[in-house]
């Protein structure tokens, strides 16, 4: 596609199960990103990939979090046991290298009840 | 201390104002520098990329100043479609690429 793709759009879910967020990144894009935002906050950096390199786990907040990427293609993020804490609008972005803009996808919207 | 520091506003300003915005980041080898754009319940989108040399587009005017490492955006004319929260993106060395929590701009008839 033309734009970077996220699917679900919105996704609710309860306490305790785990769910699964998924990224298409641009075409050709080395560079993927996952950001969390919370409402009315600012964009909480997630994890980084470049290529095949390991990617930059710094920023995921517990290890129910997780993510993976194959190759260049699509990344699918994981929330186990999934918390009241973790609604959140969860972004993709990707860019053709790091230190590039990033084009974002338009989110998953996750409610945890 | 966080990494990048924004003056969360909000910005009320009428309709022809010019208004500013400041950024400041922590790390001093930071490499590259952007302004994003954030429209209610939207994505982010880039908006300008900031030169050490201070770049313009219409009405867009963003300073960098390594030395007191900030990140400036004028916005002259301002337009009701200007109302919306404003990314400041700062590259460090690495990887991450860190965002301001933004400002808030609402632009009044």
């Amino acid at each position: 596609g033309a734009g970077v793709s996220q699917s679900p759009s919105n996704k609710v879910t309860e306490k305790g199960k785990d769910v699964e967020l998924r990224c298409d990144p641009i075409s050709g894009h080395t560079a993927l990103y996952w950001y969390r935002q919370r409402l009315g906050q600012g964009l909480e950096f997630l994890i980084y990939f470049q290529g095949n390199s390991a990617p930059d786990k710094s920023g995921l907040p517990s290890d129910r979090f997780s993510a993976e990427r194959t190759g260049e293609s699509v990344s699918t993020l994981t929330i186990q046991r999934t918390q009241q804490e973790d609604s959140a609008v969860y972004l993709c972005a990707s860019s053709g290298t790091f230190n590039e803009k990033l084009f974002f996808g338009s989110g998953t919207q996750l409610s945890v009840l | 201390r966080k990494e990048v520091e924004q003056d969360p506003g909000p910005f009320n300003v009428p309709e022809g104002a010019t208004v500013a915005f400041n950024c400041t980041y922590s790390n001093s080898a930071s490499q590259s520098f952007f302004w994003y754009r954030q429209d209610c319940r939207k994505e982010p989108k880039l908006l300008m990329s900031v030169y050490s040399s201070g770049n313009e587009d219409g009405r867009f005017t963003a300073q960098l100043n390594r030395a007191s490492q900030y990140i400036s955006l004028l916005i002259r004319d301002s337009k009701l479609s200007d109302s919306a929260t404003y990314l400041c993106v700062v590259h460090t060395g690495g990887f991450k690429t860190i965002f301001g929590a933004g400002t808030r701009l609402f632009v009044k008839a």
